[in-house]
């Protein structure tokens, strides 16, 4: 079955540490996006990429990284200049320019800074 | 620009109550819109969708119709249990956004036994 796979489940940084959060979709989706979710919170828009080798800034890109080298794979960095990364961090997949599909989510990471 | 607005939650009901949470949108030309669930330390799952005026979406006992003349597309059940207990999103997508979904704030519900 195609889905949408996110690893780790959990995950946990020190102070001042890089890390880095899988997301690999085998839908054939040409759109792969990130979210944040802080507690009690809405979706808040990390980073896009609607083709291979390009991506954008969402709403929130300060302290993040991202690379799109492959159609099936997005992988995010929460770098060490992201001061408050505690979270819960979703990846979403979509076929691009049909405004009537929506998203596929992965089941997300939780990130705990110690 | 396009968005969505929820009702604010958390909404606690009973079991077996009748469930609305509203959702009202803003966007220009036919978008099409969107519900999405969230159980408790996991994904969003799409649970129903419309894409054109007056469509109904419906799924494990929810609906939603789209409605141009108020731009709402509020989600509906007869009889909510327990097991529905989750975060609700309401989701638009608009033309010529490459795709693109606007998400409201979310409604918490919590049904008691």
């Amino acid at each position: 079955d195609g889905g949408i796979t996110q690893s780790p489940k959990y995950l946990f940084r020190k102070e001042g540490q890089n890390v880095t959060l899988s997301c690999e979709q085998n839908l054939n989706h040409d759109a792969m996006y990130w979210y944040r979710q802080d507690p009690g919170q809405g979706l808040r828009l990390i980073y896009y990429s609607q083709i291979v080798n390009d991506f954008q800034k969402g709403d929130i890109a300060e302290g993040y990284s991202v690379s799109r080298e492959k159609k099936e794979s997005f992988p995010l960095t929460v770098t060490s200049a992201q001061k408050n990364p505690t979270a819960f961090y979703l990846c979403a997949s979509s076929i691009e320019g049909v405004h009537s599909y929506g998203y596929t989510f992965g089941s997300g990471t939780r990130l705990t800074v110690v | 620009g396009n968005s969505v607005t929820q009702m604010e939650g958390p909404v606690t009901l009973s079991e077996e109550a009748f469930l609305t949470i509203n959702c009202t949108y803003t966007a220009t030309g036919y978008p099409s819109l969107f519900w999405y669930v969230q159980y408790p330390g996991e994904g969003l799952q799409l649970l129903l969708k419309a894409t054109k005026a007056d469509d109904k979406g419906s799924n494990k006992g929810f609906e939603a119709t789209y409605r141009k003349e108020t731009t709402s597309f509020h989600l509906e059940k007869g009889s909510v249990q327990v097991s529905d207990s989750a975060v609700y999103f309401c989701a638009l997508s608009a033309p010529n956004q490459g795709g693109k979904l606007i998400f409201g704030q979310g409604t918490e519900l919590s049904v008691k036994p």
